[in-house]
């Protein structure tokens, strides 16, 4: 069974701060991947990694950046925090192979004030 | 533009009351057609993956399809714990996906 956690379901931050998600696979996946998910827009993909210490940006990756110094941890960090990012932050794994499903984590919902 | 379009957005069904949601995938080339069950607060669950037109599978009380222009989720005698949202996703490429924004499903006791 693939497991992705992710290290908080629920994070209050103020306006300014430095917010840091992170994010585990224990099935040794190639790829990680990092979303926000907004009512009415669905899934958009801020960034993924297909390697370790290797990033691509995805859809909005502005105000964002990412970590990925282990193969089985990849971590979101928002610089300083703003009120457009209160969202819901959804992380996934994919192997690697040609079976390219996303498994995602429990999600963490991120209210900014 | 590579897309995707959910239908409906939300359903009411009573329970045992079988019915489909759709799918349908304007993308370049085809590389994966994923379902995922979404309960409220939690993040999707996997379902389902479909490669090639034609391809099914099934799942309990849930069976995915795939033709070239869309993919259909078929619920026969839906429970109240069938109740959730349902996402559909395509692999156009290496490393993108693109998502639908879901089809909200209510069964009713």
């Amino acid at each position: 069974d693939v497991k992705v956690t992710q290290s908080s379901r629920y994070l209050v931050k103020r306006t300014g701060e430095k917010v840091f998600l992170e994010c585990v696979q224990d099935m040794d996946h190639e790829n990680m991947f990092w979303y926000r998910q907004d009512p009415g827009l669905g899934l958009r993909l801020i960034y993924f990694s297909y390697d370790v210490k290797m990033k691509e940006k995805g859809d909005i990756p502005e105000g964002y950046s990412v970590s990925r110094e282990k193969k089985e941890r990849f971590s979101l960090i928002l610089e300083s925090a703003s009120t457009n990012q209160t969202s819901m932050y959804l992380c996934a794994s994919s192997p690697g192979t040609d079976e390219e499903t996303q498994y995602f984590g429990p999600g963490t919902r991120l209210l900014v004030l | 533009e590579d897309q995707v379009t959910q239908s409906p957005e939300a359903l009411r069904l009573q329970e045992g009351e079988s019915s489909s949601l759709n799918c349908s995938y304007t993308v370049s080339g085809l590389r994966g057609l994923f379902w995922y069950r979404q309960d409220p607060g939690k993040g999707p669950e996997f379902l389902f993956t479909l490669y090639s037109a034609g391809e099914e599978k099934e799942k309990e009380r849930l069976k995915a399809t795939l033709t070239k222009k869309e993919s259909f989720l078929h619920i026969t005698a839906p429970k109240p714990e069938d109740s959730a949202t349902y996402l559909c996703a395509v692999r156009p490429g290496t490393y993108k996906y693109i998502f639908g924004t879901g089809t909200r499903l209510k069964v009713l006791a």
